[in-house]
């Protein structure tokens, strides 16, 4: 039972390269996030999906592209990557119940550009 | 812009003692959620209590919530080493996102 699974878990990208991170989950759930996580501060969306075939922006999203192909695979793209963009990028899944929305998270992939 | 800002920023207890951190928010919200983050891994969900909810319990966790003041906290009792970990408290608003505060860093020494 894998959960939510992101890959790759390092990478270092020269200014302006681009890149794709992958998440993938098994849990069957409608709701993937992407999040960025900067030393000293919490966790702030880029994109979200709600049900396969749809995106929507968060918080942050300059700078990204999501897509949501699969119910499963949630795909992060950085078209040209800056400095401003090294950090730790987690993605999440869900599925909504009457309890709430709790998310369960993949291990990160931590991304220095250079 | 972070709907929770938690209090402490930090905290160093030793192995026994509780600790206690706290979370405050801006907006009107519909739970809110406590997560824990070891170094290195990704976030793990503790506990949610539903804004009409003032306390809940899940083994070692107790966790307080006051809509009045727009204010929650988390009590860890009987701390283990393990439990040194960053803990960030997540409101939820309308819609289906979480919007996280900036965490608590905890250490439990032995």
């Amino acid at each position: 039972n894998a959960g939510v699974t992101q890959t790759p878990k390092f990478r270092v990208l020269k200014t302006g390269q681009s890149m794709t991170l992958l998440c993938a989950q098994d849990m069957n759930h409608e709701y993937m996030y992407w999040y960025r996580q900067d030393p000293g501060m919490g966790l702030r969306l880029i994109h979200y999906s709600v049900g396969e075939g749809t995106t929507a922006k968060g918080e942050v999203p300059d700078g990204y592209n999501v897509s949501r192909l699969k119910k499963q695979n949630f795909l992060l793209g950085l078209e040209s990557a800056a400095p401003s963009q090294t950090s730790v990028y987690f993605c999440a899944s869900s599925i909504r119940g009457a309890w709430g929305n709790i998310q369960y998270f993949g291990a990160g992939t931590r991304l220095s550009v250079l | 812009s972070q709907q929770g800002e938690e209090d402490p920023q930090a905290l160093s207890i030793q192995e026994g003692e509780n600790a206690t951190m706290n979370c405050s928010y801006k907006t009107s919200i519909n739970n809110l959620q406590w997560y824990r983050q070891n170094s290195g891994r990704g976030l793990v969900h503790l506990i949610l209590i539903r804004s009409n909810e003032r306390e809940k319990h899940s083994g070692r966790l107790r966790v307080t919530l006051d809509t009045s003041k727009k204010s929650s906290s988390l009590l860890i009792t009987a701390s283990r080493a393990a439990d040194t970990a960053s803990y960030f408290c997540a409101t939820e608003a309308a819609g289906n996102k979480l919007t996280f505060g900036g965490g608590t860093r905890v250490l439990v020494k032995p």
